[in-house]
């Protein structure tokens, strides 16, 4: 099983500034890899996919890179209703993963 | 409008059993693998399940293989998880999940039916 290692688990930032996390695979995942965001008593919102394509209605200031086992989501410039957990996952190798999961809160 | 619409959730004893149902809309559902994901109260997702879209292949996460079985009838638009010899550790919110047909993330997802698995 692929583990999918978040950093940092909570990130701190004021509205208006840049967020940028991390997600690292235990193996290779190719470009395989999407992004969720979120918010309490809510279901998941598929962000990116590809490891770098937006979905369908999703911001700009919303991005995405990186690929093997590096990755990287960049929100640009904070909104708040940004404030919300993100996940990463694979799905290059079943059993398809998520990581633990990055809370973006308000500084 | 896709929707996805679970239900039959609810407090089950250690050992017993749930179905779960989701019902789906808005979309052409023999077209789409579908899938269980689920989130323990407090923790992240978990993929449990997923089945091809004529039912032929179905996968499990280790944890639950042997104890729930996934199925589908396409011509009710429905899709379900039978939930066998349940443990404490499988409480959770249970989300039914659609991909886009580009891989297997998930861009549809219900809001979830909780199951709790308590003496």
């Amino acid at each position: 099983e692929i583990v999918m290692t978040q950093s940092p688990a909570t990130l701190s930032v004021s509205p208006g500034e840049r967020a940028t996390l991390s997600c690292r695979a235990s193996q290779s995942v190719t470009s395989k890899l999407a992004w969720y965001q979120q918010k309490p008593g809510q279901a998941p919102r598929l962000l990116i996919y590809g490891a770098s394509t937006r979905a369908t209605g999703i911001p700009a200031r919303f991005s995405g890179s990186g690929s093997g086992t590096e990755f990287t989501l960049t929100i640009s410039s904070l909104q708040s209703e940004d404030f919300a957990v993100y996940y990463c996952q694979q799905y290059n190798n079943g059993p398809w993963t998520f990581g633990r999961g990055a809370k973006v809160e308000i500084k | 409008e896709v929707q996805l619409v679970e239900s039959g959730g609810g407090l089950v004893q250690p050992g017993g059993s749930l179905r779960l149902s989701c019902a789906a809309s808005g979309f052409t559902f023999s077209s789409y693998w579908m899938s269980w994901v689920r989130q323990a109260p407090g923790r992240g997702l978990e993929w449990v399940a997923n089945i091809k879209q004529d039912g032929s292949k179905k996968y499990f996460v280790d944890s639950v293989k042997g104890r729930f079985t996934i199925s589908r009838d396409n011509a009710k638009n429905s899709l379900y998880l039978q939930m066998n010899s349940l443990r404490a550790e499988d409480t959770a919110i249970y989300y039914c999940a659609r991909d886009l047909n580009m891989g297997d993330f998930y861009g549809y997802w219900g809001r979830g039916t909780l199951v709790t698995v308590s003496s």
